[in-house]
């Protein structure tokens, strides 16, 4: 159980578009999920905090009209980023936390980000 | 900021029991040990996690000391896929999870 998944898995794109990163949790209610920037040879960096149906928390330094973070449902959120450069090439990494045995955050597999 | 101190690197022969050591002395009451790692280009995997007591589950063993100040995963028989980052958390049940740089266990053949 508390199986998390994203897509997709890797994705590349022109400088100035828009890329969409979904984040779901398979067997579980994830009342909150986390966004969570990882560059080449660093730790996890957290990005933003959301609960579903409300707005996104973000972490000091995150710009929230660049990476748009949208938890309609409580299994899935969405990160958008938006007019991406090539500064903005990562490795994105959602995590997802329920109640009871699922109150401990699981992570996804990961989005290989690109930007051209 | 992240609340432990892990060294940055290990070597673990393959088949010998892998000890990681974290310090949290500024831990708090309603705070518990969490364990992750991170095989190369892959997400977070959750380990094992404990508040007081020591816990074992079918990946690891949780060794907590009484004043709760530090900890040891210990990985039972290592293997040459246990070879990853490792991350040592302190975050109370509904807070967020922040990463320090972990330790990099490297087994050897």
């Amino acid at each position: 159980g508390a199986v998390v998944s994203q897509h997709p898995s890797w994705v590349i794109c022109k400088s100035g578009t828009s890329v969409k990163i979904e984040c779901r949790s398979l067997d579980f209610q994830a009342t909150t999920m986390f966004w969570y920037r990882q560059f080449p040879k660093q730790s996890l960096m957290l990005m933003a905090t959301s609960n579903e149906g409300s707005k996104a928390t973000y972490e000091q330094g995150v710009e929230k009209d660049k990476f748009l973070i949208n938890h309609a449902s409580l299994t899935l959120s969405t990160l958008t980023v938006t007019s991406a450069h090539p500064e903005d090439s990562s490795f994105y990494i959602c995590s997802a936390r329920g109640t009871g045995f699922t109150d401990t955050q699981y992570f996804g597999p990961g989005t290989r980000l690109t930007v051209l | 900021d992240a609340k432990t101190t892990q060294p940055p690197s290990m070597d673990c022969a393959e088949g010998r029991a892998a000890n990681l050591p974290c310090n949290h002395s500024t831990i708090s009451g309603n705070e518990y040990v969490y364990w992750y790692r991170q095989i190369h280009s892959q997400g977070p995997q959750y380990i094992i996690h404990g508040l007081k007591n020591n816990e074992t589950n079918e990946m690891a063993s949780l060794i907590i000391t009484e004043d709760r100040k530090s900890s040891t995963l210990i990985l039972p028989h290592a293997t040459l896929r246990d070879t990853a980052v490792y991350y040592c958390i302190v975050c109370s049940s509904y807070d967020k999870v922040i990463f320090g740089p972990g330790t990099s266990l490297s087994v050897i053949p």
